[in-house]
């Protein structure tokens, strides 16, 4: 499984945009990437994947790098209840795991 | 809609005792994962039911696990006997069954805290 890097730890402020990185220069193909997040005392939760292109939803916006080594995932008005770890993940199309790596644990100041 | 549904939310057993673990997913949700976290390390994918075959059991530790999916609806996972190292969180995700070349979203449960005394 290609691997991914993240920092450990962010920290932000309330109703400030938060941009959470993602390396991962051994990107194949055929890779997606997933983020999931994962709140105190609950199970991941998917926030949002892409391929290619960038990508909005109502949660995030995924900002994809041209030649796909690293991935930005962007809050862009933090709440304190988007405290959580992130992960970023990469899932080979048609796979059905998630790998998890350690996420990045991110703190939202009021 | 519910989600998906673990019990029960915490468990405390004696080292050598039988724990059992239920997963309820969304229905109609063909896809059943489980995962754990054990103490400081990261989530780690168990196996993965498709319906009620087993379609990836290579992340199960040892043969004391054994994960049921009878009539493809809810799942158990069944520690027998329990170690001290089997503590940890157990989650259970689903997702919906569509084509090979589709990553559907996992919905993930909130988990059973196990903690094996």
């Amino acid at each position: 499984d290609a691997k991914t890097t993240q920092p450990n730890s962010m920290e932000s402020n309330e109703e400030e945009p938060v941009h959470l990185p993602c390396n991962h220069s051994t990107i194949s193909g055929t890779d997606y990437i997933h983020w999931y997040r994962q709140l105190p005392s609950q199970g991941p939760e998917y926030v949002i994947h892409g391929l290619t292109s960038n990508v909005n939803n109502r949660m995030a916006s995924l900002a994809i790098a041209e030649d796909r080594k690293s991935s930005t995932l962007i809050l862009h008005r933090a709440t304190l209840r988007d405290a959580a770890v992130y992960y970023c993940i990469l899932r080979p199309q048609g796979a059905q795991k998630l790998v998890f790596g350690q996420g990045t644990r991110l703190t939202i100041n009021p | 809609e519910a989600g998906v549904t673990q019990f029960p939310s915490h468990s405390v057993i004696e080292k050598g005792q039988t724990v059992t673990l239920r997963c309820d997913p969304i229905s109609g949700h063909d896809n059943l994962y489980w995962y754990r976290r054990v103490m400081g390390k990261e989530i780690k994918f168990l196996l993965h039911f498709v319906k009620e075959s087993k379609q990836d059991e290579s992340g199960m530790p040892n043969n004391r696990f054994l994960a049921e999916r009878t009539g493809g609806t809810y799942s158990t996972l069944k520690v027998q006997p329990a170690e001290l190292e089997d503590s940890g969180v157990y989650f259970c995700a689903s997702s919906q069954l569509r084509d090979r070349h589709t990553n559907e979203k996992l919905f993930f449960g909130s988990g059973t805290q196990l903690s094996v005394l």
